[in-house]
């Protein structure tokens, strides 16, 4: 069955650029890439996504490998306010999005 | 825009008990799903719309059952409430289900079955 695989956890320190990476094997050609965040008691939150390009936003960056088996949400200058469960959930047909247990940030001060 | 709201934040119920975990969003969007989130666990997909009248189930639907009979509307009814539906559910809208549009949560609604 698809999938992704995250590391279940990852930490680093304020100001410091974090890299977090997935893989998705069994992507297919047009599936898009999606990553959310979910801070503590909250509803996930829309990250970014792209599907062959690296992508830029405000709020991060996502570099794709080329065979588009793996990607990496990059957040340029970590803040205590990203500190958060990252998902990147591999999608089952239009939006119906199939999230694994995520990878939890840890910001050091 | 108040974006997705969910009522009620918590709820307790007994076994057997039923009740309906209320969403709405003013976006106008087409879209909207439910998810349940188990601790430790990401979330997986209960029931999804993609617009008025017409639903469909996802990943666990069930013991849940879904209508749609507005936009903005989309209320997720527990028919008979068993304590393996202890979880907190989370609503989600998106402008369409074009795989591109990212889907807006609600803040969820922490259920727990006795």
């Amino acid at each position: 069955d698809a999938k992704t695989t995250q590391p279940n956890s990852m930490e680093s320190n304020e100001e410091e650029p974090v890299h977090l990476p997935c893989n998705h094997s069994t992507i297919s050609g047009t599936d898009y890439i999606h990553w959310y965040r979910q801070l503590p008691s909250q509803g996930p939150e829309y990250v970014i996504h792209g599907l062959t390009s690296n992508v830029n936003n405000r709020m991060a960056s996502l570099a794709i490998a080329e065979d588009r088996k793996s990607s990496t949400l990059i957040l340029h200058r970590a803040t205590l306010r990203d500190a958060a469960v990252y998902y990147c959930p591999y999608e089952r047909g239009a939006q119906k999005l199939v999230f694994g247990q995520g990878t939890r940030l840890t910001i050091n001060p | 825009n108040a974006g997705v709201t969910q009522t009620p934040k918590f709820q307790v119920l007994k076994t057997g008990q039923s009740m309906t975990l209320q969403c709405a969003q003013d976006m106008n969007h087409e879209y909207m799903s439910w998810y349940r989130q188990d601790p430790g666990m990401g979330l997986r997909l209960i029931h999804y719309s993609v617009g008025a009248g017409i639903t469909d189930q996802g990943e666990v639907p069930n013991g849940y059952n879904v209508s749609r009979s507005t936009t903005e509307d989309f209320p997720l009814r527990l028919l008979s409430a068993a304590p393996s539906q202890t979880s907190v559910y989370f609503c989600a809208s998106s402008y369409s289900n074009g795989p591109w549009d990212e889907q807006f949560f609600g803040p969820g609604t922490r259920l727990t079955v006795l």
